[in-house]
Order: C-alpha cells, then sequence, then structure tokens
C-alpha cells in the first residue's frame, strides 16, 4: 500500500490567514482527492487533484476558498485561504491507483488537525 | 444521488461479545463498497473492498459481507483494541469518489 505523509500535522492559525498543507505519497499515484472531516462528522469530499491540470471541486467548494495544486503523480497541496473558524477541520490526503496501490483500494494520509481562531 | 447509513452511530461491548455493525446503501451501480478503521486523531486505515453481492473477506477478528442492498461487518470476540470507529463508504461504477457513511463508534470493554 502507498505510504501518505501530511505538512503539517496540526496548526492554530488566525482568522483571515491562509494555510497550505501538503500531502507527499512514497509511489506513483493514479488519483489524489483531498477530503474535510469536521468534528464528530463524516468524510466529505473536497476535490480530486488532477495532474498538470485544474482539480475538480465537488459541489459546495470553490478554487478561490481551496486553491490545489498537483505538479507530478507523488505531491499535491491544499491551501485554506481566508480562514473563519467554521473552517477548523481535519483534513485528509487519499490516493487511488498507480504503482503503489490498487485502484480498488483507496488510502488515507494521517491528516491535518487545522484550528482557526 | 448515491447514499450510505450506518447503524448503529456507537456500540459498546464487553470483550469476547461479537456483535455486527451495518451499513445500508443505494448507488446507481455498485463498482465497491470499503469498509475503514479511524481511530481518534488519525486517518481512516483501509480495511476491505467487497464488490458483488454474497462476496466475503476475513481479516483477523473482522469478516465483511455484502448484499444487494448492504454490508455487515462482523467482529467475533473483539478486544479492546479493536475500538475504533468504522467508516463504510461506496463507490459507483466508473471513477468516481467514495462516497462515505457517518460512521460506527465502536467501544470495546475489558
Amino acid at each position: 500500500s502507498a505510504v501518505i505523509s501530511q505538512k503539517p500535522s496540526r496548526d492554530i492559525c488566525q482568522r483571515g490567514t491562509s494555510l497550505t498543507i501538503q500531502c507527499q505519497v512514497d509511489s506513483q499515484v493514479t488519483m489524489m482527492f483531498w477530503y474535510r472531516q469536521q468534528p464528530g462528522q463524516s468524510l466529505t469530499l473536497i476535490a480530486t487533484a488532477n495532474q498538470g491540470s485544474e482539480a475538480t471541486y465537488e459541489s459546495g467548494f470553490v478554487i478561490d476558498k481551496f486553491p490545489i495544486s498537483r505538479p507530478n503523480l507523488t505531491f499535491s497541496t491544499l491551501t485554506v485561504s481566508n480562514m473563519s473558524p467554521e473552517d477548523s477541520s481535519i483534513y485528509l490526503c487519499s490516493v487511488r491507483g498507480g504503482s503503489g496501490t490498487s485502484s480498488n483500494e483507496q488510502y488515507f494520509g494521517p491528516g491535518t488537525r487545522l484550528t482557526v481562531t | 444521488e448515491d447514499q450510505v447509513t450506518q447503524s448503529p452511530e456507537a456500540l459498546r461491548l464487553q470483550e469476547g461479545e461479537s456483535s455486527s455493525l451495518n451499513c445500508s446503501y443505494t448507488v446507481s451501480g455498485l463498482r465497491g463498497l470499503f469498509w475503514y478503521r479511524q481511530d481518534p486523531g488519525k486517518g481512516p486505515e483501509f480495511l476491505f473492498t467487497l464488490y458483488s453481492a454474497g462476496e466475503e473477506k476475513e481479516k483477523e477478528r473482522l469478516k465483511a459481507t455484502l448484499t444487494k442492498k448492504e454490508s455487515f461487518l462482523h467482529i467475533t470476540a473483539p478486544k479492546p483494541e479493536d475500538s475504533a470507529t468504522y467508516l463504510c463508504a461506496v463507490q459507483a461504477k466508473g471513477n468516481t469518489p467514495l462516497v462515505f457513511g457517518k460512521g460506527t463508534r465502536l467501544s470495546v470493554i475489558a
């Protein structure tokens, strides 16, 4: 299975600032995703990160608020822009398919716990 | 719209007391049903993918089964270290994103 790391693991940020979260995978993967998990809730997909092109966002999420980059097959970033307390969540990177994982298995990183004050 | 409903929301078992968690789903053509375990403060850990009705998969004390409408995660003789939230997700045909349920929070008491 693919090994996924995320940086930072946690952060406390001021309202109105931005935070960029990095996701690094130890093998080339086909698909990369970003999820949000609010306290006590399940996972909500923010977007699919597409290599070399704009990410595909789910309903309710927009590029201006959550810009995403994916420069290659092993790395992606998610930025949470102009943060408010409602953005306090765990943000999770997830991957599927590629040299290190089956296309029928999807793996998650350890998450980034974000608190906005 | 694809939907996943998990029950119960929370389950408390004595060590050794076997039970089952339920995942009911509606999906426009099932490609796969996924089970994950999530410990507090960590990302979900992949357990199983099931593809067709009648399929079963096992891992240690866990066995997952699948019908056309639901999946069960059977836990046999659980131990305190099995305490976690168990998440179910479905993927429709095509390379579509997973849709998750809200999870079942399992507590196993020694």
